[in-house]
């Protein structure tokens, strides 16, 4: 049982590139979520998912775009990377509801040059 | 504003002695709270969750607390031991917009000493 697969682990971008980070889950959650951690500032949300074929803004959407593809993925877009997403990502899945926590990838640690 | 913070960015313990880590948060709004472990290189691992109603939860080893009255929370490992080193976070689970989100504190580093 994989549980959350991220890819890719490591990336090195220029700034203005775009990539698509990718996140599939194997648990039928119905709520997925995409996370930025960055040093002495724990994790923010920058998209979630709560059902398939709905998503929503977080904290920090700005920069980001996302899709739903279907209930197992849910992909982060960075049409034009800056340094300041410079970042580990991390992609989270859930039961529906208020009363269940997060299963987390294994992130993906992303530098912009 | 609304946050869910920590008091203590770092913690070192005594292999075999007690850990406990706190958390204050400040939504009042919020029925439910967790805490995560991360080790280094890895995601965020569930440890254990606790509901408004209830004042206190025990797992293997860990144990949560709550305090409404003061919006306290705190997560104490019994017996620590070196694989408990790690960063751990609380959150708790807000209703957004779209549905339910998790907001996190900034962590807190435990260094367990052998």
């Amino acid at each position: 049982n994989a549980g959350v697969t991220q890819t890719p682990k490591f990336q090195v971008l220029k700034t203005g590139q775009s990539m698509t980070l990718q996140c599939a889950q194997d648990m039928n959650h119905n709520s997925m979520y995409w996370y930025r951690q960055d040093p002495g500032m724990g994790l923010r949300l920058i998209y979630y998912s709560a059902s398939e074929g709905t998503t929503d803004k977080g904290e920090v959407p700005n920069g980001y775009n996302v899709s739903r593809l279907n209930k197992r993925e849910f992909s982060l877009r960075l049409e034009s990377a800056a340094p300041s997403q410079t970042s580990v990502y991390f992609c989270a899945s859930s039961e529906a509801g208020d009363h269940f926590g997060y299963t987390f990838g294994s992130g993906t640690r992303l530098t912009v040059v | 504003g609304e946050s869910v913070g920590l008091h203590l960015p770092t913690l070192s313990v005594q292999e075999g002695d007690n850990s406990i880590i706190n958390c204050a948060y400040s939504n009042s709004a919020s029925d439910y709270f967790i805490w995560y472990k991360q080790e280094s290189g890895k995601g965020p691992q569930f440890i254990i969750d606790i509901r408004s109603n209830m004042d206190k939860r025990q797992g293997q080893r860990v144990t949560v607390l709550l305090n409404k009255t003061v919006k306290h929370l705190s997560l104490q490992i019994a017996a620590t031991q070196p694989g408990d080193s790690a960063v751990y976070f609380c959150a708790e689970k807000r209703i957004g917009t779209g549905g339910f989100k998790t907001i996190f504190g900034a962590g807190t580093r435990l260094f367990v000493k052998a």
